[in-house]
């Protein structure tokens, strides 16, 4: 699976919106891109997931750059309860739902 | 969606022995994936469990160190035998539903400390 590339941390205040990046410039024409958190002391959860075109869910919305090379997850509105480990991820189409390879995220702090 | 149980949560052990985790799943699912987070680490994929056959393992992890069984399409065990310290970590239980692209779902993992 292609790497991915992400800041180790952000920073946020309550309420204003966040733009995480993630780099994976080798990404294949196959291959989805997933992001999901981890709030303290909990397994991860889905937050959202694309291949070519802008994804929005109650969540989040997903950016992709129409060379698919970089991504951004966008949260509008950041609260307190967003402050979580971010992991950006490629998956290929083919490849298992599940066999995923988490890299290290981004740290989010929410500031009140 | 799915819940998903996961005893023990948290279990301190001793050097030497084993333990076993269990994942239980609120509805049926096709996929079953256990992970294991190090202290401070990010989450590395030790196998799929395989319904009525012998988990899938990756790179780096061996049966004989973690047996896993997945007796039917909601429940699954993984054993951690031997342990040492460096064993010490979070264990988590995956599933999914869906063989293409779509949602994982995580359970809140079981915390492992070996004295």
């Amino acid at each position: 699976d292609a790497k991915t590339t992400q800041p180790n941390s952000m920073e946020s205040n309550e309420e204003e919106p966040v733009h995480l990046p993630c780099n994976h410039s080798t990404i294949s024409g196959t291959d989805y891109i997933h992001w999901y958190r981890q709030l303290p002391s909990q397994g991860p959860e889905y937050v959202i997931h694309g291949l070519t075109s802008n994804v929005n869910n109650r969540m989040a919305s997903l950016a992709i750059a129409e060379d698919r090379k970089s991504s951004t997850l966008i949260l509008h509105r950041a609260t307190l309860r967003d402050a979580a480990v971010y992991y950006c991820i490629l998956r290929d189409r083919g490849s298992t739902l599940g066999r995923l390879y988490f890299g290290r995220g981004t740290q989010l702090t929410v500031w009140p | 969606s799915a819940v998903i149980s996961q005893k023990p949560s948290r279990d301190i052990c001793q050097r030497g022995t084993s333990l076993t985790i269990q994942c239980q799943v609120d509805s049926q699912v096709t996929m079953m994936f256990w992970y294991r987070q190090q202290p401070g680490q990010s989450l590395t994929l030790i196998a799929t469990a395989n319904q009525g056959s012998e988990a899938t393992y990756e790179s780096g992890f061996v049966i004989d160190k973690f047996p896993i069984s997945r007796p039917n399409l909601t429940f699954s065990t993984l054993t951690v035998s031997n342990m040492s310290p460096e064993d010490s970590s979070i264990y988590l239980c995956s599933v999914s539903n869906s063989q293409g692209s779509g949602e994982l779902f995580f359970g809140e993992g079981s915390r492992l400390t070996v004295l």
